[in-house]
């Protein structure tokens, strides 16, 4: 069991350039949910998905797009980055919501230059 | 504006102090987590609570929700540099049960 995995671990990017972050559980989770962190910060959530075909914008969703096909992934698209977007990623996921955990991928950094 | 309030943000304290962490909101939340996150890794789950007055112990940790389900603690009594990392509330906002709003974070070092 991989858990909640995410590729690539480190990534730089130059302004404009454009990235997927891919994410990947395979614990058969229904919710999904994509996170930025800035150093020493909290999470902001960025989007999230509650089954395959189904997602909603979370706190910070300007300058990103996600789908979500399968229920094992859920890539984060990164159109036009600009250096605000430097931060750590983190995709995780939890069988339902409220109560019930959520588990964290390891974390994607990345940087705009 | 954070929903989540943390503080301190930053706490220094030697091996076998107790400290509190606090988490405060205005809003009202259906449950609150707690989570600890190491450098590099991603935040892991430490306790759910979901009553108002609720108090859990995980070890020396004591996590407890307020009455009014606004606000939370944790107490750690006789901490050891292996508790160093940091510490994140987070809390599904009665109707909106689908996500969580993380707190701005406690960032714990414990030294010998």
């Amino acid at each position: 069991n991989a858990g909640v995995t995410q590729t690539p671990k480190f990534r730089i990017l130059k302004i404009g350039q454009s990235m997927t972050l891919q994410c990947t559980q395979d614990m058969n989770h229904n919710y999904m949910y994509w996170y930025r962190q800035d150093p020493g910060m909290g999470l902001k959530l960025i989007y999230y998905s509650v089954g395959a075909g189904i997602t909603d914008k979370g706190e910070v969703p300007n300058g990103y797009n996600v789908s979500r096909s399968t229920t094992e992934d859920f890539p984060l698209r990164l159109e036009l980055a600009a250096p605000s977007q430097t931060s750590v990623y983190f995709c995780a996921s939890s069988y339902l919501a409220g109560v019930y955990e959520q588990y964290f991928g390891p974390g994607t950094r990345l940087t705009v230059t | 504006t954070q929903l989540l309030e943390q503080s301190p943000q930053f706490l220094s304290i030697q091996e076998g102090e107790n400290l509190t962490v606090y988490c405060n909101s205005s809003s009202v939340f259906s449950s609150l987590q707690w989570y600890r996150q190491e450098p590099g890794e991603g935040p892991v789950l430490l306790v759910t609570v979901v009553t108002g007055g609720e108090v859990k112990k995980l070890k020396r940790l004591t996590f407890q929700f307020g009455d009014a389900r606004k606000d939370s603690s944790l107490h750690i009594t006789a901490a050891q540099p292996g508790d160093t990392g940091l510490y994140l509330c987070a809390g599904a906002l009665t109707g909106t049960a689908s996500k969580l709003t993380f707190g701005t974070g406690t960032r714990l070092q414990v030294t010998l």
